[in-house]
């Protein structure tokens, strides 16, 4: 069984741009969710995705969107690029659709870095 | 409002010492709670979950938590700490998303607890 995979591992991007993050979720997982952990900090809920659709989005701004793909696969993107972004990205996946209290699977995240 | 709070910062055990990190959570319904540990450069490993019934649970690598309601903690232990066990840990509340009209939700973290193990 395939756990939760993303890339790329490591990402430098400038102030005002633009970046894609990807995430496979395990096998048999349809439920896709995005956290943005700052250093020092706990993970922060940024949005879900279930069937292709978004399932609920945590406290933060439009330029952070996402996709989810008929193979459950998932992309989060965030344009213009605020030195605040930088912070390590984990995406998670779960099989139930979401519900409240489903246990997530995280991967190793992509740790993005704003110059 | 919904939240999970980790008192300690950072703490030091020596290897085969017992252990117990501390979680606190505010929610206004049975919540369902979560112990997570992350490794330099790794993603978060579930540790163990409550849901409900027993209060005690048991969990992977010898650690175990217990729910108390009347303290609103979910406290993480281990008899005899391992020098693997350092990591960072966290504890997590599964809460309900608002607005959206169904039983969706995510989890709340706390800010973790960073764990080092004297040889």
């Amino acid at each position: 069984e395939t756990g939760v995979t993303q890339s790329p591992t490591h990402l430098i991007k400038t102030r005002g741009q633009q970046v894609t993050l990807r995430c496979s979720s395990q096998s048999g997982h349809n439920t896709v969710s995005w956290y943005q952990q700052a250093l020092g900090q706990g993970p922060q809920f940024i949005f879900q995705y279930y069937r292709e659709e978004e399932n609920g989005r945590g406290n933060f701004p439009p330029r952070f969107s996402g996709l989810q793909f008929p193979n459950y696969s998932s992309e989060l993107n965030v344009n213009a690029l605020e030195l605040d972004d930088s912070a390590l990205y984990l995406c998670a996946s779960s099989l139930g659709g979401g519900l409240q209290g489903e246990t997530q699977y995280f991967g190793p995240g992509t740790r993005l870095l704003v110059l | 409002a919904q939240s999970v709070t980790q008192p300690d910062i950072h703490i030091t055990v020596s290897e085969g010492a017992s252990l117990e990190l501390r979680c606190n959570y505010s929610y206004g319904a049975t919540p369902y709670l979560f112990w997570y540990v992350q490794s330099p450069g790794q993603g978060l490993q579930l540790l163990l979950k409550y849901f409900s019934g027993d209060t005690l649970v048991q969990g992977i690598k010898g650690f175990e938590a217990e729910f108390k309601r009347s303290q609103s903690s979910f406290n993480l232990r281990k008899p005899s700490v391992h020098w693997s066990d350092a990591a960072e840990y966290f504890c997590a509340v599964g809460a309900a998303l608002g607005g959206y009209g169904g039983s969706q939700g995510n989890l709340i973290f706390g800010k973790g607890t960073k764990l080092s193990v004297k040889p």
